[in-house]
């Protein structure tokens, strides 16, 4: 696609649900990242994609927290048991390989209540 | 680890000039980015610097000494529209793993 897309834009769960998080990157783009985003902070990252493997997955927060990239394109971050300190925008990004000049989707608006 | 400083909230005035500074400390350092954020709205790439020097695209300039482990983002006939959050963004690792700043919230005034 044009652009890189994120659904769905808002999501608000309950306490101890799971929730799935999609991200489809711009076609062609082998290099797709996960960052999280909490009000007035910069992008935290979370897990980083080459192809179908995760290369770098040191940002997830716990074991809570997976993501997976089946086909190389489409992504999903997925959250179990979800707590209130998980809200936040969750952001996804891909680009060529793993140049720079990512290209950011306009995130998931995630809450927890 | 990474850590970048940036300050938090910059004003200036329409039509002026506005520079917001990055100092970072980072293992493994490849290049300083700049990405802008509106407002609920997506961080948008403006710049890269792997060489220190300057680099120009239109009224937005970068700079990067990677001796002093610092970097800023030049800002000229600032518009109403600039007003945005500025992040700095440094390439590091064997993928050049981007790690953000904390964010300069830019407000122009009239």
């Amino acid at each position: 696609g044009a652009g890189v897309s994120q659904t769905p834009s808002n999501k608000v769960t309950e306490k101890g649900k799971y929730v799935e998080l999609r991200c489809d990157p711009i076609s062609g783009h082998t290099a797709l990242y996960w960052y999280r985003q909490s009000l007035g902070q910069g992008p935290e990252f979370l897990i980083y994609f080459q192809g179908t493997g995760a290369a770098d997955d040191s940002g997830l927060p716990n074991d809570r927290f997976f993501a997976v990239r089946p086909e190389g394109s489409v992504s999903t971050l997925k959250i179990q048991r979800t707590e209130r300190g998980d809200s936040a925008v969750y952001l996804c990004a891909s680009s060529f390989e793993a140049v720079v000049g990512y290209t950011f989707g306009s995130g998931t608006r995630l809450t927890v209540v | 680890g990474q850590s970048l400083e940036q300050p938090s909230e910059v004003t200036a005035v329409e039509g002026a000039i506005v520079q917001i500074n990055c100092t970072y400390q980072t293992s493994g350092f490849y290049g300083l980015s700049w990405y802008q954020q509106h407002d609920g709205g997506a961080p948008t790439f403006l710049s890269y610097n792997a060489l220190d020097g300057l680099e120009e695209t239109g009224r937005f300039s970068s700079f990067l000494s990677r001796s002093d482990s610092y970097g800023y983002l030049l800002l000229q006939e600032l518009q109403m529209k600039d007003s945005a959050s500025y992040f700095c963004a440094v390439s590091s690792g064997g993928y050049q793993k981007v790690t953000f700043g904390t964010g300069t919230k830019l407000q122009v005034i009239p």
